[in-house]
C-alpha cells in the first residue's frame, strides 16, 4: 500500500531547541524521500531530500536520518528558530511511478521565542 | 527565472458546477503535476502531464481532467463539483521525469 505515516501532528519547541519529526513508509519500492516546508497561503517548498543508499544527510540546520531496515526516516531541525514555524511534510516517491509523491499527513511546528 | 504561477488564487463555486484552474510552469520545466490538499492534510496526487500527455494518475474520478499545452502550461478541470472538492489545488512543475518539484501557491477552491 502506498502510505506514508507522519508524527507528531503538532509540535511546540522552544527557540534554540531541536525539532524532530518522524515518518514511516510501507512500500519498499520508494527510492526518494523529500521533506517539504509549507507556510500558510503558500505551496510546499523542498527543504531537503535523501535516497535510501544514504543513512544521513545534513544541510545547514536540517538533517534527515534514514533507517532502511525499519522503513523510517526523520527530520531534525537543530537550533530551531521562530521563523521555522510552519507545516512540514515528509514524502516518498518511486521512480517507476514518474513524479508521483506520496505525502505524510503533516506536522505543524511552532517555535516559541 | 520565474516560478510556478497559478490562477485564480481563490474561487467559490456551487455544487454541480464546473471549474477550470490554470498553471504556468517554471521556465524550462516540461512536466506538470496537480495535487489536491484538503484542509489539515498532506497533498494528494491527482495526475501528471509530460510533453502534453497524461503519464500518471492518482485515485481521482474521471470528472477530474487536465490538459498541458505546447508551452507546458496546464489546466485542471473538475466537472460536477461536490462539496468534498473544496481544497487547495497545487500545481508543481519539474524538468523531466523524475525530477525535483517546484510548487505554486495554489488555488483555494470552495464549493458551496
Amino acid at each position: 500500500q502506498q502510505q506514508v505515516k507522519q508524527s507528531p501532528q503538532s509540535l511546540i519547541v522552544q527557540k534554540g531547541g531541536i525539532s524532530i519529526i518522524n515518518c514511516a513508509y510501507e512500500n519498499t519500492a520508494f527510492d526518494y524521500f523529500p521533506w517539504y516546508q509549507q507556510f500558510p497561503g503558500k505551496g510546499p517548498a523542498l527543504l531537503i531530500a535523501i535516497r535510501p543508499d544514504v543513512s544521513e544527510k545534513k544541510e545547514g540546520r536540517f538533517t534527515i536520518s534514514f533507517n532502511k531496515s525499519a522503513k523510517q526516516f526523520s527530520l531534525h531541525i537543530m537550533d530551531s528558530q521562530p521563523g521555522d514555524s510552519a507545516t512540514y511534510f515528509c514524502a516518498a516517491r518511486t521512480e517507476n511511478a514518474g513524479n508521483m509523491l506520496t505525502f505524510g499527513g503533516g506536522t505543524r511546528l511552532m517555535v516559541k521565542p | 527565472e520565474t516560478g510556478v504561477t497559478q490562477s485564480p488564487t481563490h474561487l467559490i463555486k456551487t455544487r454541480g458546477q464546473q471549474v477550470t484552474l490554470r498553471c504556468s510552469s517554471q521556465s524550462g520545466h516540461n512536466t506538470v503535476s496537480w495535487y489536491q490538499q484538503a484542509l489539515g492534510q498532506g497533498p494528494q496526487f491527482i495526475f501528471q502531464y509530460y510533453r502534453e500527455e497524461e503519464n500518471g494518475r492518482g485515485n481521482f474520478p474521471p470528472r477530474f481532467s487536465g490538459l498541458q499545452f505546447p508551452n507546458y502550461s496546464s489546466e485542471l478541470n473538475v466537472n460536477a463539483l461536490e462539496l468534498d472538492d473544496s481544497a487547495l489545488y497545487l500545481c508543481a512543475s519539474s524538468l523531466e521525469v523524475p525530477g525535483g518539484y517546484t510548487f505554486g501557491s495554489g488555488t483555494r477552491l470552495t464549493v458551496v
